[in-house]
């Protein structure tokens, strides 16, 4: 069963504006995940944020976590078109259990 | 980085028959694989976790019979969907964890593209 929940669903923003994607989980966590998928393929890891860290930042992202909230963010600051993927949060307690996902859609 | 190679890619298969998908960890030791499921424009669902040496543990809803998991080394875990039928179609996705820390990323396998006719 899947734990996270993500917002949004989908978003679209042009070329150079940050995006904002959000992330809430329901129990405990040993750390949590950031991956990225391109359509049809694997996912790539992009960041992991310990439940004793509040804010991580790699490259032109940058993530919070705050576990009295459950939540997490991940901010894309200087989108490109390339950015334009799905983005899954991961909640790490003893399996990798993933978020709904947001589509981001990059327009150039 | 460390690679999960995972193999086929793709593969269409008629329903009935039997299809194994294959996860290697090519540059470090996995006490611990995961498989999932990824239906279109859905997230990936856990369908199991893989532990080298013993039994896999399937998480509620998923049919132990129908998905079967082996584990057999510390470099390799195959998933083997049986009997398949059209409504197994789906994309099926691998992951490991390097056995020498167990609380860091975790790495992904390129999936495979299951379709049953």
């Amino acid at each position: 069963s899947q734990q996270g929940e993500e917002d949004p669903q989908a978003l679209s923003i042009q070329e150079g504006e940050n995006a904002t994607m959000n992330c809430s989980y329901k129990t405990s966590i040993n750390n949590l995940q950031w991956y990225r998928q391109n359509s049809g393929r694997g996912l790539v890891h992009l960041i992991l944020i310990r439940s004793n860290e509040r804010e991580k930042h790699s490259g032109r992202l940058r993530v919070t976590l705050d576990t009295s909230k459950k939540s997490s963010s991940l901010l894309i600051t200087a989108s490109r078109a390339a950015d334009t993927a799905s983005y899954f949060c991961a909640t790490d307690g003893n399996k990798l259990v993933f978020g709904a996902g947001t589509i981001l859609r990059v327009k150039s | 980085g460390a690679v999960v190679s995972q193999h086929p890619s793709r593969v269409i298969c008629k329903s009935g028959t039997s299809v194994k998908i294959e996860c290697r960890s090519l540059d470090f030791q996995a006490t611990t694989m995961f498989w999932y499921r990824q239906f279109p424009k859905q997230s990936l669902m856990l369908m199991a976790t893989s532990n080298e040496g013993s039994k896999a543990t399937y998480e509620q809803g998923v049919e132990k019979d129908k998905f079967l998991i082996n584990h057999a080394s510390l470099t390799l875990s195959t998933l083997t969907v049986t009997s398949a039928h059209p409504e197994d179609s789906s994309f099926y996705i691998c992951s490991a964890r390097d056995r020498t820390n167990l609380r860091t990323e975790a790495f992904f396998g390129q999936g495979t593209r299951l379709t049953v006719v």
